[in-house]
């Protein structure tokens, strides 16, 4: 079984720029998550989907973040713009009844 | 709001000693708790996962739990150098319409000396 793919795997910006990040989660599995996970910290959810729908966005900074999973299977998170407190390594996690599964994350550097 | 507390360490442990980690959690409501191990620059990986108040084991790995003093351990048996990595305990409460995210800790990280 494939497991979660996230991409890109890493990625470089300048502050004030846009970024955006994909992840494709297990096959059949309707709940996906995304966590910023900083250095030193434990992963902090961003955001749940269930199928296309938005379960718990309620820690999204959602002045600059956004995350949509239109067909509900791959998804996308946006940062527009980035700070760089943001850097972090963002993690895409799904789910089929409660145990969670990762992916690889995408380390984000904002220089 | 929910809040996971762990030991950052490092815990050090002989090699095939028992590693004690040790996690308290906050919400009262919490029903799941899970420990996921993190190796460097790696995602977290599931170890192991509990429900009820006791024990659960799994090979080498027991997870603990005791709901009255929302406190949740792993010990680890026969401790090897591949052991060695950071370990999250992450909870997960009960929330209205079906949200299931995870409360992680910082993670303790955990040494094991050969």
């Amino acid at each position: 079984e494939a497991g979660v793919a996230q991409s890109p795997r890493y990625k470089i910006i300048e502050k004030r720029q846009s970024v955006a990040f994909w992840c494709n989660p297990i096959s059949g599995h309707a709940t996906l998550y995304w966590y910023q996970q900083i250095l030193g910290q434990g992963p902090k959810l961003l955001i749940q989907f269930q199928n296309n729908g938005v379960v718990d966005d309620s820690q999204l900074p959602k002045d600059r973040f956004s995350a949509e999973r239109l067909k509900g299977v791959d998804s996308t998170l946006k940062i527009q713009p980035a700070k760089l407190e943001d850097s972090a390594v963002y993690l895409c996690a799904s789910s089929l009844i409660e145990t969670q599964y990762f992916g690889p994350g995408t380390r984000l550097l904002v220089l | 709001q929910k809040e996971v507390e762990q030991n950052s360490g490092p815990l050090s442990v002989p090699e095939g000693a028992i590693a004690s980690l040790n996690c308290t959690y906050s919400d009262r409501g919490s029903q799941s708790f899970f420990w996921y191990r993190q190796y460097s620059g790696k995602s977290p990986e599931l170890i192991m996962s509990i429900y009820s108040n006791g024990d659960k084991e799994d090979g080498r790995f027991t997870a603990q739990l005791n709901k009255a003093s929302q406190y949740v351990s792993l010990l680890i048996r026969d401790s090897q150098p591949s052991d060695s990595a950071t370990y999250l305990c992450a909870v997960n409460g009960v929330s209205g319409g079906g949200a299931d995210g995870l409360t992680f800790g910082k993670g303790t990280h955990l040494i094991i000396q050969p």
